[in-house]
């Protein structure tokens, strides 16, 4: 079945840092979405990318869909605290429209 | 109204109790889901309801029992859980069942089986 692949499984940086992070598909995606998960939280939805190669910000999130259309990524400007969590990439490549969910990237934010 | 609620917030339940999960959104969206999620982990499918009906359910054993009363409401009727079905639970909505424009999640159940 499809799969994506994520990375890094956790980064631990410090304040004000740049995070990348990123998604590879074995097949191709027409739609990438990148969700943040707060402990005790649901994901909310930070980006959703529709075409290859389009840039997206929300912030001081940008989300690239890669030209292949196989993988997908994140990059976070000037890290703050409240960045910290869990942050999936998924896509609802499937014929039974089910999103297929990256295994998450945990982000950690060294004191 | 752009939330998904979810009651209750935690649930501790013991393996012959019968309990109730509560989803709801106002938001208009045809699709609803339920989904199991385990500490670090992604979130698991398993049930999808479009336009009130059932459509997709992953192999879920029949302890677990969804049902969609109306277009704004989910519910999953638990029934005989074993230990390992401790989990967080969480609902999510979509404007249709393809997810194209992104699911959006409640804060979820955390359901312990003792």
């Amino acid at each position: 079945g499809q799969q994506l692949n994520q990375s890094p499984q956790s980064m631990f940086i410090q304040e004000g840092e740049d995070v990348s992070m990123n998604c590879t598909s074995s097949s191709i995606f027409n739609t990438w979405l990148w969700y943040k998960q707060d402990p005790g939280e649901g994901p909310v939805l930070l980006i959703a990318l529709y075409k290859a190669g389009e840039l997206t910000s929300n912030g001081r999130l940008t989300a690239q869909f890669g030209i292949t259309r196989k993988d997908s990524f994140l990059n976070i400007s000037a890290s703050i605290p409240s960045d910290v969590g869990i942050y999936f990439c998924a896509g609802p490549p499937n014929s039974n429209y089910q999103l297929i969910w990256g295994a998450g990237t945990k982000l950690i934010i060294k004191p | 109204d752009t939330e998904v609620t979810q009651t209750p917030k935690h649930l501790v339940m013991g393996m012959t109790n019968k309990k109730s999960l509560k989803c709801e959104q106002h938001m208009g969206h045809r699709a609803m889901y339920w989904y199991k999620q385990k500490a670090k982990k992604p979130p698991e499918l398993m049930f999808v309801y479009s336009y009130e009906k059932l459509s997709i359910n992953e192999s879920v054993p029949s302890r677990f029992s969804p049902e969609c009363p109306n277009s704004s409401l989910l519910n999953l009727h638990l029934h005989a859980l074993q230990p390992e079905d401790s989990a967080l639970y969480l609902c999510a909505s979509s404007q249709d069942r393809t997810g194209l424009n992104g699911y959006t999640f409640g804060s979820g159940t955390r359901l312990t089986v003792v």
